[in-house]
């Protein structure tokens, strides 16, 4: 257990539905780091906070996923209008330097 | 190209023997070089960490860097069962005051006792 938790840790939903994933970091860490993992490839970055601030995002996220740090401590993840492709394994990170500690991963399926 | 290389796999090692896994970069800007191990259906876990050339040892697992090459490998000695996995191999990569881990696809490693 690296002190990072997510929630929930599977979810089921039908396409077209909204869903979304929490990140707990470990408290000291002000960096936060969302990435997504398909079946057989490495994890791939999808956005980066630094305390409450969006500082990166990648162009994998489209404008269905939005994702928040309110007062730079928990995120959040958001996927509206789901779709097929977007069933992933959602892993969330944190940092207070460059070494990222991983949550253990929000499982999403779309039927 | 790809910016961070590994073979697929899967590598297959006797127990005892030295598994050795590779991987290649393309950004000549990094910095930071980590080695993580996902068991299957879980997260990844860091094993290792490096950010000069040459070698670093933890226990079993000796971690390789060579910059000039743009290369960096893991050593895992006495293998054992329980290092049957997928090791990934992570760059940071900075970005517009932004830091990323860019990752390869992993080596799936299985130890056969």
């Amino acid at each position: 257990d690296t002190g990072v938790s997510q929630d929930p840790r599977h979810k089921i939903t039908k396409r077209g539905q909204n869903v979304t994933f929490r990140c707990d970091p470990i408290s000291e860490h002000n960096r936060l780091y969302w990435y997504r993992q398909t079946l057989g490839q490495g994890p791939e970055f999808l956005t980066y906070f630094q305390n409450e601030a969006q500082l990166e995002k990648s162009r994998l996220l489209s404008d269905r996923f939005s994702a928040e740090r309110p007062k730079g401590s928990f995120s959040t993840l958001e996927i509206q209008r789901t779709e097929q492709g977007d069933s992933a394994m959602y892993l969330c990170a944190s940092s207070r330097a460059d070494t990222q500690y991983f949550g253990p991963g929000t499982r999403l399926t779309v039927l | 190209q790809k910016e961070v290389e590994q073979n697929s796999g899967p590598l297959s090692v006797p127990e005892g023997a030295i598994a050795s896994l590779n991987c290649t970069y393309s950004d000549r800007g990094s910095q930071s070089f980590f080695w993580y191990r996902q068991y299957s259906g879980k997260s990844p876990e860091l094993i290792m960490s490096i950010y000069s050339n040459g070698d670093k040892e933890d226990g079993r697992f000796t971690a390789q860097l060579n910059k000039a090459s743009q290369y960096v490998s893991l050593l895992i000695r006495d293998s054992q069962p329980s290092d049957s996995a997928t090791y990934l191999c992570a760059v940071n990569t900075l970005i517009q005051g932004a830091q990323k881990l860019v990752f390869g696809q992993g080596t799936r490693l299985t130890i056969n006792p």
